[in-house]
């Protein structure tokens, strides 16, 4: 079966402080894609990332970072020098390859950036 | 518009009523998703439409809830004789393709039942 386990409920940090996000996923298929979204307080999820499962190569956008490895079935996601509107819940989330894309969300993680 | 348009973004039902959540998707979009999204958690997959065809209803918790894509653009979540546990955040998400792309989510309809 298909999982994605996000065990940080919560974080708090200082803005300026790095902060990561762990993403840990379970699937029985070998070709697969991973996603991060953000959902900020108005409710919509925002995409930020997608990769598939043979691209292992880290990816870096702006402030934000994506560490896949397939080794440990982690997608890890980091900001660098947070920001308060960085404030909002990020999930982590799985699909399969050769279909349409229907997404197995993670819990998520309420990232709360202090000024 | 620009994107994907819920709503009402907030509805109030009494237990046994019945509801119609509507979404509007991306002009264009082949594919089309209904989520729900239960407080403090992420969204679970409801059903999924390519054009007018509902290709997936497995995630539908039961026969009380139906969705529907007549013309293969605007879709509708209805669920009859609501209950407690219907109460959730239900998010319509749209890609422009029917394989793996961007999806592009709404608002949500926050539905609240009494």
């Amino acid at each position: 079966a298909q999982k994605v386990t996000q065990a940080q409920t919560e974080i708090s940090v200082v803005e300026k402080e790095d902060v990561t996000l762990d993403c840990v996923y379970e699937t029985r298929d070998t070709t697969y894609y991973l996603f991060w979204y953000k959902q900020p307080p108005s409710g919509e999820l925002v995409f930020l990332i997608r990769r598939n499962s043979f691209d292992e190569q880290n990816e870096i956008s702006g402030r934000y970072s994506w560490n896949f490895q397939k080794s440990t079935s982690s997608f890890n996601f980091t900001i660098t020098a947070s920001q308060v509107v960085d404030s909002a819940v990020y999930f982590c989330a799985l699909s399969e390859a050769g279909g349409y894309n229907k997404l197995i969300f993670g819990a998520g993680t309420r990232l709360a950036v202090h000024p | 518009g620009a994107g994907v348009s819920q709503s009402p973004r907030y509805k109030v039902a009494k237990r046994g009523q019945d509801v119609a959540l509507r979404c509007d998707p991306i002009s264009g979009h082949v594919s089309l998703f209904w989520y729900q999204q239960a407080l403090g958690q992420g969204p679970e997959f409801l059903t999924y439409f390519q054009n007018e065809a509902q290709l997936d209803k497995s995630g539908l918790p039961s026969d009380r809830f139906f969705a529907e894509r007549p013309e293969g653009s605007v879709s509708t979540l209805k669920i009859q004789r609501t209950q407690q546990e219907d109460s959730a955040v239900y998010l319509c998400a749209s890609t422009r393709t029917g394989g793996i792309g961007e999806a592009f989510f709404g608002q949500g309809t926050r539905l609240t039942v009494v």
